[in-house]
Parts: structure tokens; sequence; C-alpha cells
């Protein structure tokens, strides 16, 4: 059972330009939580969102960011005009949807803006 | 006031010794703790969760929560080479299907 999968692995993007990263959960996972790790800090809470629904934006900065987890493929975490502060490690984790199960992170999308 | 606190180091220690990684929390609506273990350029893994305040116990790492104080440890016995990562306190109101809250990591180094 191949497990939470994100790709880029690594993205470049030059200030002003989009990126897009992507999530496939675990296979039967319906729930995906994005987290951003900036350096030397621990993880931080972005979105939860459930197939065609987002369940939970409150870590989302509001404005340039949006998420999105279609009922087919990958969700989706897309940041426009990227700063360079937007530099970062971004985690990408899923969960059944049972509750009382934990959440399986996958390697992380690590950005770097020029 | 952060809602999780967690000592960042780094800490070293020697092959074998027993670690002591703590945090502390301010929410008292938390009441899932987690412990995990990231390698560097890999993505947290879970270790441990717990729920009630008191000691669990798997294998060489031991959790222990004391939520009067808003307290929570783990403990690695013989420690070795194989433990040094960063390892990440985490908190929320229901286990699954929910936000975590972390501490923002402590990293360890076992020396052989």
């Amino acid at each position: 059972n191949a497990g939470v999968m994100q790709n880029p692995r690594h993205l470049v993007r030059r200030r002003g330009q989009e990126a897009r990263l992507r999530c496939s959960p675990m296979k039967g996972h319906s729930h995906v939580y994005w987290y951003r790790q900036l350096p030397e800090e621990g993880l931080k809470f972005m979105v939860y969102l459930q197939k065609e629904n987002i369940i939970d934006e409150s870590g989302m900065p509001k404005e340039r960011f949006s998420a999105e987890f279609p009922k087919e493929g990958p969700s989706i975490l897309r940041i426009q005009q990227v700063v360079r502060g937007d530099s970062a490690a971004y985690f990408c984790a899923s969960s059944p949807e049972k509750r009382g199960d934990e959440q399986f992170f996958g390697p992380g999308t690590r950005l770097t803006v020029l | 006031q952060k809602e999780v606190e967690q000592d960042p180091g780094p800490l070293s220690v020697p092959e074998g010794a027993i670690v002591s990684l703590n945090c502390t929390y301010s929410n008292s609506a938390f009441q899932y703790f987690m412990w995990y273990r990231q390698y560097s350029r890999k993505g947290p893994e879970l270790l441990m969760y717990t729920y009630s305040s008191g000691n669990k116990e798997d294998g060489r790492f031991t959790a222990q929560v004391d939520k009067s104080s808003k307290y929570i440890s783990l403990f690695i016995r013989d420690s070795q080479p194989s433990d040094s990562a960063t390892y990440l306190c985490a908190k929320s109101t229901n286990f699954g299907n929910e936000k975590l809250t972390f501490g923002t990591g402590t990293r360890l180094t076992i020396i052989p």
C-alpha cells in the first residue's frame, strides 16, 4: 500500500509566479490536510479538506493561497504570485473516514522562491 | 503565548543515555497528545499518542502526560544513533479528522 504521495518534491519559482503542489492520499483515505514548515519552525496547519469540501481553512493565508480536493485526482495547494516568504516545506497528510485514526504524512514539497 | 511550547534544542546525548523531551501547552481543550519523529528531509511519522494523564510505554519509548500542569514528556531509553531526528509534540481536541497543533520540535543527536 503506497503511502501519501506528494509532487513535485522540489519546486523552484521566481517571485510573482504560481506554485502548484499536489498530494495523493493513501488508498482509502478521504481526508487531506496541508501543513507548512518554515525553517527552524514546527509544522503549521493550513487547511483540511474532504472530497470536494473544505472542512477547516483557519490556517490559510487570506490571499494568494487556495486548496482543493476534487472528486477525482489529487489534492492541490495553489499559491499565486509567490513571494520569498512562501519558501518552506509543505506537507500533506491523509486520514481515513473513520474517526480515531492517525494522520499519515507525505515526504513534503520544498518550495524555493527566488 | 504559543498554544504549544517546545524547547528547540539542539540536544546531544551519548548513545545509551536516557533522553527526555518536553512540551507545555496552554489550551485545556486539547485531549489527545502525540509525538512525531521527523528525519531530515522527510515527513513526520507518528511515534506515540495518548489521551489520558499518566504514562504510556512502547518499547524504548514512554510518553507521559500531566494534564493538571499541561505538561507532556517523551522518554527514550537506551538511545541509539538511529534515534537522531527532530521530535515534534502535537495536540488535538479529538484524535483523527481534525487539525493538529505542533510544537516547534526538538532536534536530537545521539552521539555514538
